[in-house]
């Protein structure tokens, strides 16, 4: 399985920037970096992914070191609507399915 | 809205029962997974579809089996329940099977 390391919680401020840091040191390189949130009571939702180069959308930003054994999602003005377990995952070599872990638990503060 | 229905939203069965579940698109996805979700474990994959009557294990198949006979239909069997069945039941699709998935609402099932 595809290992990824995620904080188990953050904190953050209303309007402030959100780094959401992950770590996946087995990656190969041919592996996509994805993310994913949850918001309370649904299904997990597509945020973001990348290869190599950073990407941006009207979501959040996907900042990926340049060895790829990590990476950041970047959310820039956390909203309360923020709140929602983040999941850092890769594919670990297969083109067909991704495997989640515990994600990162973000609370965002009024 | 995202083209993903999953029925029921919950159910409660008792012990060796069988149960399904029914995921439904209309996306026309070729690519369906089953996840189930449990506190303290995250989401984990229990089958999934590439295709029409084409389907694979994930991490987590035991107990449970799929059938796919139309594209846009997507069965979770459990042929008898145990209470270590009892979780949040995600499908989920995509177009390419590598990104972008959509999943549903989720099924809670409970099995007493």
């Amino acid at each position: 399985d595809a290992k990824t390391t995620q904080p188990n919680s953050m904190e953050s401020n209303e309007e402030e920037p959100v780094h959401l840091p992950c770590n996946h040191s087995t990656i190969s390189g041919t592996d996509y970096i994805h993310w994913y949130r949850q918001l309370p009571s649904q299904g997990p939702e597509y945020v973001i992914h990348g290869l190599t180069s950073n990407v941006n959308n009207r979501m959040a930003s996907l900042a990926i070191a340049e060895d790829r054994k990590s990476s950041t999602l970047i959310l820039h003005r956390a909203t309360l609507r923020d709140a929602a377990v983040y999941y850092c995952i890769y594919s670990g070599g297969s083109n067909y399915k991704l495997s989640f872990g515990k994600g990162t638990l973000l609370t965002v503060n009024p | 809205d995202a083209g993903i229905t999953q029925s029921p939203r919950h159910k409660v069965t008792e012990t060796g029962t069988p149960v399904t579940l029914r995921c439904h698109q209309t996306e026309n996805h070729r690519y369906m997974y089953w996840y189930r979700q449990d506190p303290g474990h995250g989401l984990r994959l229990i089958h999934y579809s590439y295709g029409v009557k084409d389907t694979d294990k994930g991490e987590v198949s035991d107990g449970y089996s799929v059938s796919r006979s139309k594209t846009e239909d997507f069965l979770l069997t459990l042929e008898s329940a145990t209470s270590s069945q009892t979780s949040v039941y995600f499908c989920a699709i995509s177009a390419t099977g590598g990104y972008g998935y959509t999943f549903g609402s989720g099924t809670r099932l409970t099995v007493v």
